[in-house]
């Protein structure tokens, strides 16, 4: 079955970097969009950034832009957000989730999330 | 960016009720809806995409309906395993933008 597991997250200072990353099994995930999104403490859903299968198109809310990347490695199975100069308003449970048959389409499932906590 | 407003942004209801939970976009979004549910502590759960395609498992009591700007959730017969937060998103163009949620709780 698809197995999403979240990692890296803690508790960073503001201005600090982290990288977290997302373990996947269970399905081909050379052929699969895979996204970013986060969810602030007692918040609604954000998405945060998307990259297409093969890594050719990835996209990034404006709350992030210029600060995240994302990246995948499809011969570990692995996707991979890098966190610039992060902000208070940065602290959030962190999800991967993959999209259903192209990017195009819904988030059929997703990790449990690592919680990132900002702050001095 | 694409705004979605869902509402209500609360409700209270009983078991065996029929919900229906709006959500409407700032502009047209060709039937690119898709609903996600939420229980405490746990990841969203995909229900509904294509505005009315149930996802594979997902109970028939959900079902999903509307076109252009304004689509609803509805869910017949509310079984207690459904309290639970429920947020729509659209999946038509970048950034994908999630409405704010609705909470449905036990009256």
């Amino acid at each position: 079955q698809v197995q999403l597991v979240e990692s890296g997250g803690g508790v960073v200072q503001p201005g600090r970097s982290l990288r977290l990353s997302c373990a996947a099994s269970g399905f081909s995930f050379s052929t699969h969009g895979m996204h970013w999104v986060r969810q602030a403490p007692g918040k609604g859903l954000e998405w945060v950034a998307v990259i297409k299968n093969d890594g050719s198109f990835n996209y990034y809310s404006d709350s992030v832009k210029g600060r995240f990347t994302i990246s995948r490695d499809n011969s570990k199975n692995t996707l991979y957000l890098e966190m610039n100069s992060l902000r208070a308003g940065d602290t959030a449970i962190y999800y991967c989730a993959k999209d259903l048959r192209g990017i195009d389409s819904p988030f059929d499932s997703w990790g449990q999330g690592t919680l990132v906590v900002v702050s001095s | 960016a694409i705004r979605m407003t869902q509402s209500p942004s609360s409700l209270s209801a009983s078991t065996g009720d029929r919900v229906t939970i709006s959500c409407r976009a700032s502009e047209g979004i060709s039937g690119y809806l898709a609903w996600y549910q939420q229980k405490p502590g746990q990841a969203p759960k995909l229900l509904i995409y294509g505005a009315s395609t149930l996802q594979s498992g997902v109970p028939s009591r959900f079902s999903g309906s509307g076109s252009g700007t304004a689509y609803t959730l509805t869910i017949n017969s509310l079984q207690s395993e459904d309290f639970a937060t429920y947020y729509c998103q659209q999946h038509y163009s970048y950034p994908r933008t999630f409405g704010q949620g609705t909470k449905v709780e036990f009256k």
